[in-house]
């Protein structure tokens, strides 16, 4: 079965460094998203993707944060200047079509520890 | 914005009992509620969903029900068993353009002891 994957599993880096998170999404795909959840605290959504071109974002995803499809199946999230505050488990997702009752197929996460 | 809320945080229940776990949601405009299974080290699963339309849905053990009018919806699993120990997410939408954006509840941790 298709699923979405990303790399790393756990990241670790030091406060003020840029990050890449990637993700894979399933290859028919034409949506992509990224959420976040810090530890103890409810999945938050961050942006959705679409055309090659943001189609919405939250209060959460200012300048610090980008995303970019580089080539045909990537989908990578940038931080570029992390804090304490950016430590959280970032999951991807990614669905066929956008509007409502779409199911979003999520990849298993990535951990990013900020220090 | 939309904020759901889902109780309770961790349930413990005995193999073959049932299991409730209850959500509410605060925008009337939502239409779209799916619950996510989530077992550890793996991404969160879609294990039901229920659109606004539809009062009840039911997949084999699993059941969700929707009162859009006091807006808030559950999930039931009966006849539980150690395999559906996992964390469970709620969530809303209804995004009227184009590009869902998934409001999630906290989780519930669900411990089945055989």
């Amino acid at each position: 079965e298709p699923e979405v994957t990303q790399t790393p599993s756990h990241q670790v880096t030091q406060m003020g460094q840029e990050v890449i998170l990637r993700c894979v999404p399933i290859s028919n795909h034409l949506y992509f998203y990224w959420y976040r959840q810090i530890l103890g605290q409810k999945v938050e959504f961050l942006v959705s993707f679409y055309n090659n071109e943001i189609s919405e974002k939250s209060e959460i995803f200012d300048d610090q944060f980008s995303v970019e499809r580089p080539d045909g199946s990537n989908f990578t999230l940038k931080i570029r200047s992390t804090k304490l505050e950016d430590s959280a488990m970032y999951f991807c997702a990614s669905s066929t079509q956008g509007g409502t009752y779409n199911e979003q197929f999520f990849g298993p996460g990535t951990r990013l520890t900020v220090l | 914005g939309e904020n759901v809320e889902q109780h309770p945080s961790t349930l413990s229940v005995q193999e073959g009992d049932s299991a409730v776990i209850k959500c509410t949601y605060s925008d009337s405009a939502s239409n779209y509620f799916p619950w996510y299974k989530q077992e550890l080290g793996k991404g969160p699963q879609l294990i039901i969903d229920i659109r606004s339309n539809v009062g009840e849905k039911k997949d084999q053990r699993i059941a969700v029900t929707l009162n859009k009018t006091a807006k808030h919806f559950s999930l039931h699993i009966t006849e539980t068993q150690p395999e559906d120990s996992a964390v469970y997410f709620c969530a809303a939408s209804g995004d009227i353009y184009n590009f869902n954006k998934f409001y999630f509840g906290s989780g519930t941790k669900l411990n089945v002891k055989p």
